[in-house]
């Protein structure tokens, strides 16, 4: 079968620097993707990974690591803004759609 | 900026109704997806499209039914709704298997 977990609630400070773990079991592996959904609106794209190491995009990296199944976004310098849900969500070739883990709430406290 | 737009933010309909949810996309991708998502399950692929009058089931088809008759149009039809039903509705679209999909702001769907 196939598998993503993300812990479900995380909290950190302003200014802060934060991880948010997701692994995976699939077969067919072809890429991750991490995802950005404020409270009430829509998921927005923040990075895809299908080669291991790390992409970083300002404040945002995503890492992945093929051989383990692993995935992480870390946000530096926290705003209050980047309190949302982030999603990941795993690309396989054989059926070539996104299977998305439940997501990991993040709120960021003053 | 790509631009999915849901045709109603909130809508309330009554068991057994046949509903339709419309989303349409001006940027002439050619993949186009619904989701549902429920809280503690995440985002569940009920139907996609990679073309113009082509579906294909995702992960939990039972109950819905899409229709592809233009590029930028992918409407989701409940033939029958129920309580079950009652969900948050997500559109997207890419423009290929490799891209990013973009999200419209969703329909929060309640079935009485």
């Amino acid at each position: 079968g196939q598998n993503i977990d993300q812990p479900t609630e995380m909290t950190a400070t302003e200014g802060a620097i934060v991880q948010i773990n997701c692994t995976y079991q699939t077969s067919g592996f072809n890429g991750l993707f991490w995802y950005q959904q404020h409270a009430g609106e829509a998921p927005t794209f923040l990075s895809y990974n299908v080669l291991d190491g790390l992409e970083e995009k300002g404040r945002f990296s995503s890492f992945l690591s093929r051989s383990k199944g692993y995935s992480y976004l870390l946000l530096k310098e926290l705003q209050m803004k980047d309190s949302a849900s982030y999603l990941c969500a795993v690309r396989t070739y054989n059926t070539d759609k996104l299977i998305f883990g439940t997501g990991t709430r993040l709120q960021v406290f003053p | 900026d790509v631009k999915v737009t849901q045709s109603s933010r909130y809508l309330v309909k009554r068991t057994g109704e046949k509903v339709f949810l419309e989303c349409v996309q001006d940027m002439d991708h050619e993949n186009m997806f619904w989701y549902r998502q429920d809280p503690g399950l995440g985002l569940r692929l009920i139907y996609f499209s990679y073309d113009v009058k082509m579906k294909e089931k995702g992960d939990i088809p039972e109950g819905y039914s899409v229709s592809r008759e233009k590029k930028e149009r992918f409407s989701l039809i409940l033939e029958s709704a129920s309580t079950n039903q009652t969900s948050m509705y997500l559109c997207a679209s890419s423009p290929d298997r490799d891209q990013p999909q973009h999200f419209g702001d969703g329909t929060r769907l309640s079935i009485l």
